[in-house]
């Protein structure tokens, strides 16, 4: 069970626009940055939003994130088969001595 | 470019640890955090803990408290995690990372490639 909570999967056709929640709490969304990753098969996670909304150096602007009190999106738009992979968010949370907190990751498949 | 390099798979039985290694290269070593994040087969990420390598200070998890330790070597620019006490529970890819920002609103930013650890009699 996570801290944060993702839908296990979503799907959408190329080109098209999908967008992946990440639900969480005053003590760890609600206080702190988003951050969300990418695992495509067989590969380390890949940093992709940074500081809830941030892209880092190299990652395509078709990625977007965006947060709202406890809450926080990932948006991928024109969708493309290689952005079929496991999507994950992650924020420090400030209960008992503090630790990052993970959601359950999200499976995109383009169809 | 910043880059972390793990240490090779590993197979261990019950009860027994092991120590993965974690080679920085292309920035200062002691400037920033490493955390450890595993991954059971098929499941999601779990964060272990942190070690800062200037000062040697770590905070673990609240799940592997006495079973974890974070350690490095500034001379070679290596973090360490060890894991004792191993059960079935503990095969998973170990993930080390290096944090970055400051405070709380920081990421991590690059991974390692990973080191699959296996427990079984």
């Amino acid at each position: 069970q996570s801290v944060l909570t993702q839908p296990p999967s979503v799907s959408e056709a190329p080109r098209q626009r999908v967008t992946i929640s990440c639900s969480g709490s005053s003590s760890n969304i609600g206080n702190n940055a988003v951050n969300w990753y990418q695992q495509l098969p067989g590969k380390a996670p890949k940093l992709l939003i940074y500081y809830d909304d941030l892209l880092p150096s190299g990652v395509s602007d078709r990625f977007s994130g965006s947060k709202s009190g406890t809450s926080a999106s990932l948006a991928i738009s024109g969708l493309q088969s290689e952005d079929e992979a496991d999507y994950y968010c992650a924020a420090w949370d400030d209960s008992l001595n503090g630790s990052w907190v993970f959601g359950g990751g999200t499976k995109l498949t383009v169809l | 470019q910043v880059q972390l390099v793990q240490s090779g798979a590993e197979v261990k039985k019950p009860g027994a640890s092991v120590k993965v290694s974690c080679k920085a290269s292309g920035y200062t070593f002691t400037s920033y955090d490493i955390n450890w994040v595993r991954q059971a087969t098929g499941q999601g990420l779990e964060w272990m803990g942190w070690m800062n390598p200037n000062s040697g200070n770590t905070g673990y998890a609240q799940k592997f408290q006495g079973r974890v330790t974070m350690t490095r070597n500034t001379s070679i620019s290596t973090a360490y995690m060890e894991l004792s006490s191993l059960r079935s529970e503990d095969t998973a890819v170990y993930y080390c990372a290096r944090e970055c920002g400051s405070g709380t609103k920081n990421w991590f930013d690059p991974w390692g490639q990973g080191t699959l650890v296996t427990v079984s009699s």
